[in-house]
């Protein structure tokens, strides 16, 4: 079985561009949640997609956004990058939360 | 809200010396638990998970109950090897939001 996929593995980007990254859920799972983890820091929770709606977002402003593909898949989307976004985004799928998340190896966002 | 609290870090060990990472929640209702390790580098893996009280999960030699009068759910293992360095994430399932509320997360170094 082919775990959550996430890409791309590094991205750069200048303050002020935008950045788009991209989860593919482990085939099965509908539900496909986005952490941020800023360096020496713990999870923040972003956003949480489920049957291409979304569900519920954390406490991060509107210039963080997503959405949720037929195929479960999902993007989520950075506009007018701050120095402060540069962290590792990490996406995780579940079939039920108590099952337990099942997470990719996310993507290091680096903000110049 | 929902939460859970780990002991805060880092902690350093011996090759062989006993674990104990403690973890205490807050919830209404009883909410599923959960352990997640992150390696240097990677995402989050599942660890351990336990849905009830008094359940005890385990896996590689870790192991952690689910204590309700304590509201607790330590992870402890008997005999920590160079290749446990890492860091662990307690978390449990927040009903109210349907999102998994992660803990700060312990860094934990094992020394040959």
């Amino acid at each position: 079985e082919a775990g959550v996929t996430q890409s791309p593995t590094h991205l750069i980007k200048t303050r002020g561009q935008q950045a788009t990254l991209r989860c593919s859920p482990i085939s099965g799972h509908t539900s496909v949640y986005w952490y941020q983890q800023a360096l020496g820091l713990g999870l923040q929770f972003l956003l949480w997609y489920d049957e291409g709606e979304e569900r519920n977002r954390g406490n991060f402003p509107p210039r963080f956004s997503g959405r949720q593909f037929p195929n479960y898949s999902s993007e989520l989307n950075v506009n007018a990058l701050e120095l402060e976004d540069s962290a590792l985004y990490l996406c995780a799928s579940s079939k039920g939360t108590v099952y337990g998340y099942t997470f990719g190896s996310g993507t290091r966002l680096t903000v110049v | 809200g929902d939460s859970v609290t780990q002991m805060e870090g880092p902690v350093t060990l011996s090759e062989e010396a006993f674990l104990t990472i403690n973890c205490t929640y807050t919830a209404t209702g009883y909410p599923s638990l959960f352990w997640y390790v992150q390696y240097p580098g990677e995402g989050l893996q599942l660890l351990l998970k336990a849905t009830k009280a008094d359940d005890k999960g385990s896996n590689k030699g870790f192991e952690a109950t689910y204590r309700k009068e304590t509201t607790s759910f330590h992870l402890e293992k008997g005999s920590v090897q160079v290749s446990d360095s890492a860091v662990y994430f307690c978390a449990l399932f927040y009903v109210g939001n349907n999102d998994m509320r992660f803990g700060a997360g312990t860094r934990l170094t094992v020394k040959p």
